[in-house]
């Protein structure tokens, strides 16, 4: 299996610009997450999936974030406008959850620099 | 999810034992203890869980308290490739589990 896949890997944009973070989990995985990593704050939950369906996104940190997935293999990550304070490393995770529970298998992550 | 403290940093060895601790005193009957890690620029990767058992796997070993207000990761031969953030975390599972990531322990395996 390839794992979870995330694209692109590193991503340079200016202040106010749209960004899309792409994430295909792992086939065969229900659960999809996505999480945002900064030195100051660590890691956090920002959203997750059960069955394509959003269960809690009570992590986004506002209006200008938002996520979806239409199938079972892709989800998106949108940001805009974005500001430099969205710099951050997003990743992806994705589970098949009633088995293993929280085992969680990451993708290599998306390096965001906003200026 | 139950709070979870763990020391900042560690180091240990190269070959030998590496028990990272945690203490998680307000954990729930139905709550697991899950541990994963971070090596550098890297995805956390999943090392082990359990409910109130001890539990083996090919990465390491997990030792519960038996009131379980904490726990043990034992990496038993410590390798220079095993320095790395490691996380502990509670959570209860099932369909709207998530997990709580914390600071976590930065162990450096030294030669």
């Amino acid at each position: 299996d390839a794992g979870v896949i995330q694209s692109p890997r590193h991503e340079v944009t200016e202040m106010g610009q749209e960004v899309t973070l792409r994430c295909k989990p792992i086939s065969g995985h229900n659960s999809l997450f996505w999480y945002r990593q900064t030195m100051m704050r660590g890691l956090e939950l920002l959203i997750y999936f059960n069955n394509n369906v959003p269960i809690d996104d009570s992590g986004m940190p506002e209006d200008r974030f938002s996520a979806k997935m239409p199938n079972a293999s892709f989800s998106t990550l949108k940001i805009q406008p974005s500001e430099p304070r969205d710099s951050a490393v997003y990743f992806c995770a994705s589970s098949l959850v009633g088995q293993g529970l929280g085992e969680q298998y990451f993708g290599p992550g998306t390096r965001l620099t906003v200026t | 999810d139950a709070k979870t403290t763990q020391p900042p940093s560690m180091d240990c060895a190269e070959g030998r034992a590496a028990n990272l601790p945690c203490n998680h005193s307000t954990i729930s009957g139905n709550e697991y203890v899950y541990w994963y890690r971070q090596i550098h620029s890297q995805g956390p990767q999943y090392i082990i869980h359990g409910l109130k058992n001890n539990e083996t796997n090919e990465m390491a070993s997990l030792i519960i308290t038996e009131d379980r207000k904490s726990s043990t990761l034992i990496l038993p031969h410590a390798t220079l490739r095993d320095t790395a953030v490691y996380y502990c975390i509670v959570s209860s599972g099932g369909s709207n589990y998530k997990l709580t990531f914390g600071k976590g322990t930065l162990l450096t395996v030294n030669p």
